[in-house]
C-alpha cells in the first residue's frame, strides 16, 4: 500500500533555482492538494485540484505552480526559489472534498539558501 | 483573524493525565470537523471526524463540537507517552467555492512524559 508518495524527502536549493516536488497517489482519489507547514503556522493550503485538468489556488499560492494531467500525479513547481519558501511541504489526496479523510505523504523538507 | 485558531502550546503532561485540546473557528458555514495527529517528521493522519454538534468517542479519545460557540475540542483520557505528537484541528465546508478545502489550526505540540 503506497498511498501518497512524495519525492524528494529532502532538498537544498539556492535562491533563484527552480525545482519540482513530485506527488503521486495510487488510491484513484479525485482531490489532491499541496500544503506547506511552518512552525506555529499549521498547514497552509498552496494549491489544490478537484480532478485531472482542474486546479485552483489556495491560501498561499504565490511562487508556486501546479498542473494535473493525470489522476495519479500532482507536481508542485517552485519557479524561482526564495528563502521564504524554506518549509516542509505535504501533498494530500482524498476521495472527494474536505469532508472525506485526507491522506498525506511523508513530506519534503526544503531549504532555500 | 485566522479562520481557525488553535493554542500551539507546547503542552507537557504526566502519563495518565487527561488532555484537553481546543480550537475556535469564525465561519459558521463550516460543517465538518476533524482532528489529525502528526508524529515527528511524518505526515498528519486522521484521528477523529465529526459533522454535528455533540460528542464522539473512540477509545480514549473524545471529540466535542459546539457549533453555537464555534468551538471544538479533543479530550485524551489516560494519556500515554505514545500520544506525544502534534494535534491539528481541521475544518471543512461542503459545496460552493470552498469545496474541498481543509482549513487547519496551528497545531498543538503534546508531550506525555512517563
Amino acid at each position: 500500500n503506497a498511498g501518497v508518495t512524495q519525492t524528494p524527502k529532502f532538498q537544498v536549493l539556492k535562491t533563484g533555482q527552480s525545482m519540482t516536488l513530485q506527488c503521486a497517489q495510487d488510491m484513484n482519489h479525485e482531490y489532491m492538494s499541496w500544503y506547506r507547514q511552518d512552525p506555529g503556522m499549521g498547514l497552509r493550503l498552496i494549491h489544490y485540484s478537484v480532478g485531472a485538468g482542474i486546479t485552483d489556488q489556495g491560501e498561499v499560492p504565490n511562487g508556486y505552480n501546479v498542473s494535473r494531467s493525470t489522476t495519479e500525479d500532482f507536481p508542485l513547481r517552485l519557479l524561482s526559489a526564495a528563502p521564504s519558501q524554506t518549509s516542509v511541504y505535504f501533498c494530500a489526496s482524498s476521495e472527494a472534498g474536505g469532508e472525506t479523510e485526507a491522506f498525506f505523504g511523508q513530506g519534503t523538507r526544503l531549504t532555500v539558501v | 483573524q485566522k479562520e481557525v485558531e488553535q493554542d500551539p502550546g507546547p503542552l507537557s503532561v504526566p502519563e495518565g493525565a487527561i488532555v484537553s485540546l481546543n480550537c475556535t473557528y469564525s465561519n459558521s458555514a463550516f460543517q465538518y470537523f476533524m482532528w489529525y495527529r502528526q508524529y515527528s517528521r511524518k505526515g498528519p493522519e486522521l484521528l477523529m471526524y465529526t459533522y454535528s454538534s455533540g460528542n464522539k468517542e473512540d477509545g480514549r479519545f473524545t471529540a466535542q463540537v459546539d457549533k453555537s460557540s464555534k468551538y471544538i475540542s479533543l479530550f485524551i483520557r489516560d494519556s500515554q507517552p505514545s500520544d506525544s505528537a502534534t494535534y491539528l484541528c481541521a475544518i471543512a465546508n461542503a459545496g460552493g467555492t470552498s469545496y474541498g478545502k481543509l482549513t487547519f489550526g496551528q497545531g498543538t505540540i503534546l508531550t506525555v512524559h512517563p
